[in-house]
């Protein structure tokens, strides 16, 4: 079946490290996403690719990174920079940046 | 820059009871609208959209018109199941640059049986 695959699930990260997490796709999408959902929130775009080996700053990106290399992956790095991580990180993508987006199943990241 | 306000939760409501969740928005040009649900420690899931006024997006018995007057897109359901407990979520995407969507803050769901 095709689909988003986020891992891991939970996360657990000590002051001032750098955790990654993972996202890929065997959709064949051109675009991908990743969201911050905090309790309460809606959804805050942190990152976007519409394109392999190109990215986007989206509305809070400040403390994150990302990368392009290959079309069905798109890993998030959450820097020691971040100063508040813990949130639930989903990951979503679209054929092309007009087309509906579809998600994956996140990762709760926490801090230890 | 474009927004999208929902109805304020928690929602709790009988089984078989009606259902509206009210979505505005506000955006330039014309954009195209989305209902995402979330189910507990899950992603998000399109429930239904539309891409131009006055149309009518429905699924699983859940119905929304886009309507451009009014900058509305309200989520309804005539008969609400313990099932539809979850988060809903009302979104925009742009139709200029990167169309990248924006979401709503959210309502909570619950039906008690």
């Amino acid at each position: 079946d095709g689909g988003i695959t986020q891992s891991p699930k939970y996360l657990f990260r000590k002051e001032g490290q750098n955790v990654t997490l993972s996202c890929e796709q065997n959709l064949n999408h051109d675009a991908m996403y990743w969201y911050r959902q905090d309790p309460g929130q809606g959804l805050r775009l942190i990152y976007y690719s519409q394109i392999v080996n190109d990215f986007q700053k989206g509305d809070i990106a400040e403390g994150y990174s990302v990368s392009r290399e290959k079309k069905e992956s798109f890993p998030l790095t959450v820097t020691s920079a971040q100063k508040n991580p813990t949130a639930f990180y989903l990951c979503a993508s679209a054929a092309v940046s007009n087309q509906p987006q579809h998600f994956g199943d996140g990762t709760r990241l926490s801090i230890l | 820059g474009n927004s999208v306000t929902q109805m304020e939760g928690p929602v709790t409501l009988s089984e078989e009871a009606f259902l509206t969740i009210n979505c505005t928005y506000t955006a330039t040009g014309y954009p195209s609208l989305f209902w995402y649900v979330q189910y507990p420690g899950e992603g998000l899931q399109l429930l239904l959209k539309a891409t131009k006024a006055d149309d009518k997006g429905s699924n699983k018995g859940f119905e929304a018109t886009y309507r451009k007057e009014t900058t509305s897109f309200h989520l309804e359901k005539g008969s609400v199941q313990v099932s539809d407990s979850a988060v809903y979520f009302c979104a925009l995407r742009g139709d200029q640059g990167a169309q990248k969507l924006v979401f709503g803050q959210g309502t909570r769901l619950t039906i008690n049986p």
